[in-house]
């Protein structure tokens, strides 16, 4: 079955700088690629996806790239702000929309302010 | 979007027993899963619920110690059987709401603790 493998399982960043997450998967026939937002306590919420006839995607100040060749997929936020400290978990699926995700191991982005 | 409801929101157990969680989704969904995700970890799928079918089991999980039913487009549950302290965890249902869309909703959770 798929595997998704994320890094780093931490990331530390000034305020303002830019967090740059990224994730591998196993199968080439994965065509969604989403990426959710965990704060603590709360559910996992989407923050940006992506399908795999694109190769880069922007919301604001996030962003996310696919690379198929490579199969791998990365998310970058730009100006962090304390709001954005959270677990990241990027996650891949195939097919239909029925398809079930398979999740990374999951980021905790810490933003100093 | 969908909003997912679920209870309870926690929950602690005795070791041996059994512990039913309630999902309830605000609209129609085509699909719905079941997760866990163990303190300080990653969404492990446990199934897929198939409404009004046996549920569709990752590698790992089995209908005995989590059996799940769908009997509608909007609601299911998830029992964990014979308890023991390693089932602590919390427990997401999400939902899908098209055959087009890949947005994949998540309920708040279940926290069960069991001692």
């Amino acid at each position: 079955g798929e595997n998704v493998e994320q890094h780093p399982s931490t990331l530390s960043v000034q305020e303002g700088d830019s967090a740059v997450i990224k994730c591998t998967y196993s199968d080439s026939a994965s065509n969604y690629f989403p990426w959710y937002k965990q704060e603590l306590g709360k559910r996992p919420q989407l923050i940006i996806d992506i399908r795999s006839n694109v190769g880069e995607k922007k919301d604001q100040r996030i962003a996310v790239t696919l690379n198929k060749t490579a199969k791998h997929f990365s998310l970058h936020i730009t100006e962090t702000q304390p709001e954005d400290s959270a677990v990241y978990f990027c996650a891949a699926s195939k097919g239909a929309a029925g398809n079930k995700l398979t999740f990374g191991g999951g980021t905790r982005v810490l933003v100093k302010p | 979007s969908a909003v997912i409801s679920q209870k309870p929101s926690r929950d602690i157990c005795q070791r041996g027993t059994s512990l039913t969680i309630q999902c309830q989704v605000d609209s129609q969904v085509t699909m719905m899963f079941w997760y866990r995700q163990q303190p300080g970890q990653s969404l492990t799928l446990i199934a897929t619920a198939n409404q009004g079918s046996e549920a569709t089991y990752e590698s790992g999980f089995v209908i005995d110690k989590f059996p799940i039913s769908r009997p509608n487009l909007t609601f299911s549950t998830l029992t964990v059987s014979n308890m023991s302290p390693e089932d602590s965890s919390i427990y997401l249902c999400s939902a899908r709401e098209g055959a087009t869309t890949g947005e994949l909703f998540f309920g708040e959770g279940s926290r069960l603790t069991v001692l």
